[in-house]
């Protein structure tokens, strides 16, 4: 596709249970970031993929959260027992390269509400 | 760890006139970057201007400018001939060369008036 796309767009879970958050970058995208936006808040990174690797995972708020890369493509971002203060805007960005050049390409983010 | 700070949560300007937003950052390296993203109601973030801490000249790009004052660590965007269309909020951020790892403020909402 033409930009970042990110699903579900909304997300409605109850407390406890797990939720899959998906991102597909700009095709050819080696570099793939994760950020959490809570209300009126700014960006809090979680983590960052090279390829399929995850140099730091330092930004993931608890062992509930945990992410994956495969193919060097899609990322998802799974958070088990959900909480009700995980409630954010999770936004998804990739670029072509970690370099000096690096400009951030973000998706439309998904919406989680926990209940 | 670095930290960015955007001390306007809110500012308004009528259109046409020139808005100047503020940002701040706290580091120990000398090699960095700092962007401002503008992110509309729509959610999508979007890249404004860029910098990079080892060239001096500040960044202009159409409309848009910074003053990057390294010693200060201060990095202010100012947005010329303003209209309706930059009224978003705007976020500050801050990457280290080394570690892709982005810092952001807590932006700061921009009115723009008619």
């Amino acid at each position: 596709g033409a930009g970042v796309s990110q699903s579900p767009s909304n997300k409605v879970t109850e407390k406890g249970k797990d939720v899959e958050l998906r991102c597909d970058p700009i095709s050819g995208h080696t570099a793939l970031y994760w950020y959490r936006q809570s209300l009126g808040q700014g960006l809090e990174f979680l983590i960052y993929f090279q390829g399929n690797s995850a140099p730091d995972k330092s930004g993931l708020p608890s062992d509930r959260f945990s992410a994956e890369r495969t193919g060097g493509s899609v990322s998802t971002l799974t958070i088990q027992r959900t909480q009700q203060e995980d409630s954010a805007v999770y936004l998804c960005a990739s670029s072509s390269t970690p370099d000096r050049e690096e400009t951030q390409y973000f998706g439309p983010g998904t919406r989680l509400l926990v209940l | 760890a670095q930290t960015v700070t955007q001390s306007q949560p809110e500012m308004s300007v009528q259109e046409a006139e020139t808005v100047t937003l503020s940002c701040t950052y706290d580091t120990s390296e000398s090699d960095y970057y700092l962007f401002w993203y503008k992110q509309p109601p729509s959610r999508q973030m979007i890249l404004v201007i860029r910098q990079e801490a080892y060239k001096q000249q500040n960044a202009t790009e159409n409309r848009f400018s910074v003053n990057f004052q390294k010693a200060a660590k201060s990095f202010s965007l100012k947005i010329s001939d303003s209209q309706l269309g930059d009224a978003a909020m705007y976020f500050c951020a801050y990457r280290s060369v080394n570690f892709n790892k982005f810092y952001f403020g807590s932006g700061t909402k921009l009115n723009v008036k008619p």
